[in-house]
């Protein structure tokens, strides 16, 4: 699987926009980007994943390059309840076998404040 | 909708004793996953299932076993457990098929070993 890079934490004021950065230069053609949060304490939840094109749900908006080396997720919006570490990962388009397996970095803590 | 659900939340083993953690999802998934997370790290897939009747080791299978009861259940257990093993173990589920799809985590056993 694709190694993913984030930086180890940011911060982001109430109201405004987070923007998360992702490298991931290695990604093969047939990889997926997903992104996932754990907020403290609780299991990881998912937020969105994309192939090429960029992708809206009602949580987020995921921004990936033309050349697909790297990644933004942003939150329009955050609250401090999207205080929590965010991880990146990347895995491979055809999930049979052993290819469903999530490898979860160190991800990046993203504190909201008032 | 229960999601995945973790027996025990808690639990204190001492040195050299055993258990096994449970796991099940009513979502019918395929696949199924053993993760461990340590203060400060991210997750670690310790055992996962693609599919029921088949199991895998993950990145840090040593001192565990696994069991695919069946299609709902994977249960994880500790023969000897030792100090070691304390964390927080999260178990997760998702789908199979050639589309991205999301995993779902359960809200985690937090297994202290003294």
């Amino acid at each position: 699987d694709a190694k993913t890079t984030q930086p180890p934490s940011m911060d982001c004021a109430e109201g405004r926009a987070a923007n998360l950065p992702c490298n991931h230069s290695t990604i093969s053609g047939n990889e997926y980007v997903y992104w996932y949060r754990q907020i403290h304490s609780q299991g990881p939840q998912y937020i969105i994943h994309g192939l090429k094109n960029n992708e809206t749900n009602e949580m987020a908006s995921l921004i990936i390059t033309e050349d697909r080396k790297s990644s933004t997720l942003i939150l329009p919006h955050a609250t401090l309840r999207d205080t929590a570490v965010y991880y990146c990962i990347v895995r491979p388009r055809n999930s049979g076998g052993s290819n469903y397996k999530l490898t979860f970095g160190k991800g990046t803590l993203l504190t909201v404040n008032p | 909708n229960a999601g995945v659900t973790q027996t025990p939340k808690f639990q204190v083993l001492k040195t050299g004793q055993s258990m096994t953690l449970q796991c099940a999802q009513d979502m019918n998934h395929n696949s199924m996953y053993w993760y461990r997370q340590d203060p400060g790290m991210g997750l670690r897939l310790i055992y996962y299932s693609a599919s029921e009747g088949t199991t895998d080791k993950g990145e840090v299978p040593n001192g565990y076993n696994v069991s695919r009861l069946n299609k709902r259940e994977f249960s994880l257990r500790l023969e000897s457990a030792a100090p070691s093993q304390t964390s927080v173990y999260f178990c997760a589920s998702s789908k199979q098929g050639t589309q991205g799809t999301e995993a779902f985590f359960g809200q985690g056993t937090r297994l202290t070993v003294v």
